[in-house]
């Protein structure tokens, strides 16, 4: 157990609907990082956040967006759903910022657009 | 710009056998890398990483990994197999700059072990 918490471990949605992703970091940690897992792109990264601040982001797309919160949880909202976002979607999270700090993966959540 | 190759998509060896992982990286600063396992249906754990100092870095498992700067690899090694190796393994290195800091990941190798 990594000790990073995401939910829902699996959802079902049909093409243009919206959900959202919520991950809970490592007690301490501060950064919250997003990837996607697909089977065409390999585990993409697709947004930093540090202290409830955007660090950087990667592939992420425009229908997609991420916050973290005064508690340092996170939520990734994806909207007007393709089938193509069908991919398993990582919370990490890491004590700081910097190259050597460990990132530390949540078992992801499976999103399926039917 | 960092970037991971991860030779060979698929690496099957019997049980007890060696098991070698081949990873190469490009990257225009001295490199962090780790390597990350993910067993079926579930994330991503750590298996061991370098940062600086001694390139023979050893973690769980068993397994252990060699930084070579010349030949820009850092191929991950166990001795012997075991059926619980099957698993998927990530290569990746760190890359950092503006305040951030991120992975970027090999494709992956996915291990099977035969009895």
């Amino acid at each position: 157990d990594s000790g990073v918490t995401q939910t829902p471990k699996h959802l079902i949605t049909a093409t243009g609907q919206r959900v959202t992703l919520r991950c809970s970091p490592r007690s301490g940690d501060l950064s919250v990082y997003w990837y996607q897992q697909s089977l065409d792109q390999g585990l993409q990264f697709l947004i930093h956040y540090y202290n409830g601040e955007e660090r950087a982001k990667g592939n992420i797309l425009e229908r997609f967006s991420a916050q973290q919160f005064p508690d340092l949880h996170s939520e990734l909202n994806l909207s007007s759903l393709e089938l193509g976002d069908s991919a398993l979607y990582f919370c990490a999270s890491s004590v700081g910022s910097y190259s050597g700090n460990t990132i530390y993966f949540g078992e992801g959540s499976w999103l399926t657009v039917v | 710009a960092q970037s991971v190759t991860q030779l060979g998509s698929h690496v099957s060896v019997s049980e007890g056998a060696l098991v070698l992982l081949r990873c190469n990286y490009s990257s225009s600063v001295p490199p962090y890398l780790f390597w990350y396992v993910q067993y079926p249906n579930q994330g991503l754990q750590l298996l061991l990483k370098y940062t600086t100092g001694a390139t023979l870095v050893k973690g769980i498992n068993g397994f252990e990994a060699e930084f070579k700067k010349s030949e820009t690899s850092f191929h991950l090694t166990k001795p012997s197999a075991h059926m619980s190796d099957a698993a998927e393994y990530f290569c990746a290195v760190a890359f950092s700059g503006a305040g951030s800091y991120q992975l970027t990941f090999g494709k992956g190798t996915k291990l099977s072990v035969i009895p």
